[in-house]
């Protein structure tokens, strides 16, 4: 069974850092290309980061594009996503996703003062 | 990017009435592998996003088969065949063919 399991949410000041991390089980993480989704209060899924199963292409909108890193590590099977610089409007839970298909339950990021 | 543009936005249905979300894309999603890669998500209330179709009409194991997806090129189609009160929530298309993977607006069902 897929498991992806997202931590490190939490409340932050606007203009300062987070790091999320996600935990796969359930498939051989290195074979699939995995992103970051969030979803604002209220509102429609937004896609936020995709990376690469090596890890050498990665994927962002440009609204996070310079601020946000999303990196891997496959002998962990473990997917990150810096966020730098974050903003009110990068409020949002955020999923870990294999693809399209599979998603985690989510993360809370809270950016306010 | 791709764009989805899902119809309609909102969605009121009695138990056991079939109904059919719309899902068109600004451009084909057949992959020159010969596959094409549109999913139907379904998010229940304070739920993340749940598989329901792949590949435009493949059902994910352990889904109902009252949910059937079909289409091909820039058109496709979600059908609830009998729509039970657990079916509510919000149903998302999207797509993977063509990097980035791209979302439509989202359909509400609500039931009567």
């Amino acid at each position: 069974e897929v498991q992806l399991v997202e931590s490190g949410g939490g409340l932050v000041q606007p203009g300062r850092s987070l790091k999320l991390s996600c935990a796969a089980s359930g498939f051989t993480f290195s074979n699939y290309y995995m992103a970051w989704v969030r979803q604002a209060p209220k509102k429609g899924l937004e896609w936020v980061a995709t990376i690469s199963t090596s890890g050498s292409r990665t994927y962002y909108p440009d609204s996070v594009k310079g601020r946000f890193t999303i990196s891997r590590d496959n002998a962990k099977s473990s997917l990150y996503l810096q966020m730098n610089s974050l903003k009110s409007e990068d409020t949002a839970t955020y999923y870990c996703a294999r693809g399209a298909s599979y998603w985690g339950q989510g993360v809370m990021v809270t950016v306010s003062s | 990017d791709v764009v989805l543009t899902q119809t309609p936005p909102t969605l009121s249905a009695t138990i056991g009435q079939s109904v059919s979300i719309s899902c068109r894309s600004s451009q084909s999603l057949l992959h020159s592998n010969g596959n094409t890669y549109l999913n139907w998500l379904l998010q229940r209330p304070g739920q993340p996003p749940q598989l329901l179709i792949y590949l435009v009409s493949r059902l994910e194991s352990g889904v109902p088969n009252r949910f059937s997806g079909s289409g091909s090129g820039t058109d496709f189609t979600l059908k609830i065949s009998g729509v039970e009160a657990e079916d509510l929530g919000v149903y998302y298309c999207v797509q993977s063919t063509h990097a980035p993977f791209t979302f439509g607006s989202g359909t509400k069902l609500e039931i009567k």
